[in-house]
């Protein structure tokens, strides 16, 4: 069956850390990927978009990474901060799909402490 | 970046009644919008394909009946909870995209609306 997951939660870690999340998806061929921020009782903010050709994307303290054949995106945050506390999201948009038509992991919850 | 409004943020209505949520889209077109319903804990789900000046697309599982979706012009799309019940309780999330960017880019999504059915 097809799947997104995103293995954590939550995750916890001190300011000042490099945060590290991670989404794997199985029985997809994405298009792209893409993660957002989501804090709580709103809705999700776009951070960044990554294609099936390329490995890395970076923007300002967060970089992300996309390997097709682990089937596998990490999302870093360094130099972490308490702001940075939300809910992160990663969703795909596969070939096929409606334009727009994301498919979403669950989130992994993270708190950075001061 | 553009601006997706959701109205109302929040409501609680009473069992067997109906409510309308609206989407609209500030600075840009969008002839199509999305509709999302997330649980607690749980992850975005869609609901339904908005197309302004057709009928939406459901998904499977998702009563057409019960949730009507009005796309009357390249700005506002509504999400009507007919004879809601407190299962329907919910935070429902629209999105949208401009209808004028390119392909394949990000999704602009609103503030959503906490529906409490009592």
């Amino acid at each position: 069956s097809q799947k997104i997951e995103q293995n954590s939660e939550a995750l916890n870690i001190q300011e000042g850390k490099t945060a590290t999340l991670t989404c794997n998806y199985t029985n997809y061929s994405p298009a792209y990927l893409q993660w957002y921020r989501q804090d709580p009782g709103r809705g999700p903010v776009f951070l960044l978009l990554i294609r099936e050709n390329e490995k890395e994307k970076r923007k300002e303290r967060l970089k992300v990474t996309f390997d097709t054949t682990l089937k596998q995106s990490l999302f870093h945050i360094t130099a972490s901060q308490p702001a940075d506390s939300a809910t992160y999201l990663c969703a795909l948009r596969v070939y096929g799909g409606s334009q727009g038509n994301l498919i979403f992991g669950k989130g992994t919850k993270l708190s950075v402490k001061p | 970046g553009a601006v997706v409004s959701q109205h109302p943020s929040r409501v609680i209505c009473k069992s067997g009644t109906s409510v309308k949520i609206e989407c609209r889209s500030l600075d840009f077109q969008a002839t199509t919008m999305f509709w999302y319903r997330q649980f607690p804990k749980q992850s975005l789900m869609l609901m339904a394909t908005s197309n302004e000046g057709s009928k939406a697309t459901y998904e499977q599982g998702v009563e057409k009946d019960k949730f009507l979706i009005n796309h009357a012009s390249l700005t506002l799309s509504t999400l009507t909870v007919t004879s809601a019940h407190p299962e329907d309780s919910s935070f429902y999330i629209c999105s949208a995209r401009d209808a004028e960017g390119p392909p394949n880019t990000e999704a602009f999504f609103g503030q959503g609306t906490r529906l409490t059915v009592v």
